[in-house]
């Protein structure tokens, strides 16, 4: 079984400013997708990046960067230029390719983006 | 692209009664739909898997008698909760997992389920 930790529960950061969101997975598997999703306060939930395990190239997303460290297990987010709009709640999903494309995941980070 | 709704977006029943969500993606075919229960302020809890044509997976704990899931096309599930009772009251949210790009999930704005 998969587990995504993200051991921030909360976060601020000052507009225009850059912060980084943490998250930790753990996992036997080989072929796996890793995605941070955003839950505003409408609480529709948006995907922000997708990485393939495969892929040694950090995805990329406008303001939106991941440092995916394969071997120690760490997917983290980066935000640049922070915007008000991106004041929500962040999870952290791990995929099993080869298990049903189920999402495990971690329990989110709240985000607050003070002007 | 990848566009997927919900309906209703809040509801509000009496116990006992029973309450159908619809899972609809709107510009593309989906064969596999989630459904996920959020309570408020944690994350996702996959509820179950549901495949076009064929029964629904659940997770463990997740009664199948109580919270039933159709899969009747490649663009329309629903999930009908049974009996609602008062800890039935939650976020419901379906999602829907498109052929291109493969293996991503993309979510509806989910449904308020309040149950009195």
């Amino acid at each position: 079984a998969q587990t995504v930790t993200q051991s921030q529960p909360e976060m601020s950061v000052q507009e225009a400013e850059t912060v980084t969101l943490s998250c930790t997975y753990d996992t036997s598997e080989s072929n796996y997708y890793l995605f941070w999703y955003k839950q505003p306060p409408s609480r529709q939930m948006i995907l922000v990046i997708r990485q393939e395990a495969y892929k040694q190239q950090n995805a990329t997303e406008n303001r939106f960067s991941v440092n995916f460290q394969k071997a120690a297990k760490s997917f983290s987010l980066k935000i640049s230029d922070s915007q008000l709009g991106d004041t929500a709640m962040y999870f952290c999903a791990f995929m099993n390719a080869n298990a049903g494309n189920m999402l495990t995941f971690g329990g989110g980070t709240r985000l607050m983006v003070k002007p | 692209g990848a566009v997927v709704s919900q309906h209703p977006s809040r509801v509000i029943c009496k116990s006992g009664t029973s309450v159908k969500i619809e899972c609809r993606s709107l510009d593309f075919q989906a064969t596999t739909m989630f459904w996920y229960r959020q309570f408020p302020k944690q994350s996702l809890m996959l509820m179950a898997t549901s495949n076009e044509g064929s029964k629904a997976t659940y997770e463990q704990g997740v009664e199948k008698d109580k919270f039933l899931i159709n899969h009747a096309s490649l663009t329309l599930s629903t999930l009908t909760v049974t009996s609602a009772h008062p800890e039935d009251s939650s976020f419901y949210i379906c999602s829907a997992k498109r052929l291109a790009p493969p293996d991503t999930q993309y979510f509806g704005p989910g449904t308020r389920l309040t149950v009195l």
